[in-house]
């Protein structure tokens, strides 16, 4: 499995973007870019995921640059719920693929 | 629905002692997870069963084992804790490959060994 990089902490004033980037520079062809946030201590929440198009949903967008080797999730107006620690995971479309988290960023929103 | 559903919630054992976590999803996925977390540290992935009938190892195998009782249950044993098992035992469940790719996790169990 592709592995990623990503910054340990991050911190946003609420109300503005907040943009968090994730290196995945072995990333495979089939392997998508997966999203997810733990916020304290609750089980990890899925947000967004991306395999070569940027995306967007309610929650987040997703930029992912053209080489693939790197993304950028953006939350447009960032509340102090969106305290939480944020995961870039890439993985294959399959059934089979394992999840495998890293060590993700601690964004942080202060007022 | 309840989602992934994960018992007991908090348990203390003593160094030795033996216990099973219980999962179970109500969401007809194929794939189940099992991860530990330990404080101030990101999931680590125990187990997975890509289906009914399979599982494989992850990344901290030792010391666990696991059984896919079914699609909806996927319970994770501990023959002889020890107190480095201490950690926030998370369960997971998804359909990948299926519409829906996405992970869903349980509330955690809280395991402590003495």
């Amino acid at each position: 499995d592709a592995k990623t990089t990503q910054p340990p902490s991050m911190d946003c004033a609420e109300g503005r973007a907040a943009n968090l980037p994730c290196n995945h520079s072995t990333i495979s062809g089939n392997e998508y870019v997966y999203w997810y946030r733990q916020i304290h201590s609750q089980g990890p929440q899925y947000i967004i995921h991306g395999l070569k198009n940027n995306e967007t949903n309610e929650m987040a967008s997703l930029i992912i640059t053209e080489d693939r080797k790197s993304s950028t999730l953006i939350l447009p107006h960032a509340t102090l719920r969106d305290t939480a620690v944020y995961y870039c995971i890439v993985s294959p479309y399959s059934s089979a693929s394992k999840i495998i988290f890293g060590s993700g960023t601690r964004l942080s929103i202060r007022p | 629905n309840a989602g992934v559903t994960q018992t007991p919630k908090f348990q203390v054992l003593k160094t030795g002692q033996s216990m099973t976590l219980q999962c179970a999803q109500d969401m007809n996925h194929n794939s189940m997870y099992w991860y530990r977390q330990d404080p101030g540290m990101g999931l680590r992935l125990i187990y997975y069963s890509a289906s009914e009938g399979t599982t494989d190892k992850g990344e901290v195998p030792n010391g666990y084992n696991v059984s896919r009782l079914n699609k909806r249950e996927f319970s994770l044993r501990l023959e002889s804790a020890a107190p480095s098992q201490t950690s926030v035992y998370f369960c997971a469940s998804s359909d990948r490959g299926g519409m829906n790719t996405e992970a869903f996790f349980g509330q955690g169990t809280r395991l402590t060994v003495v």
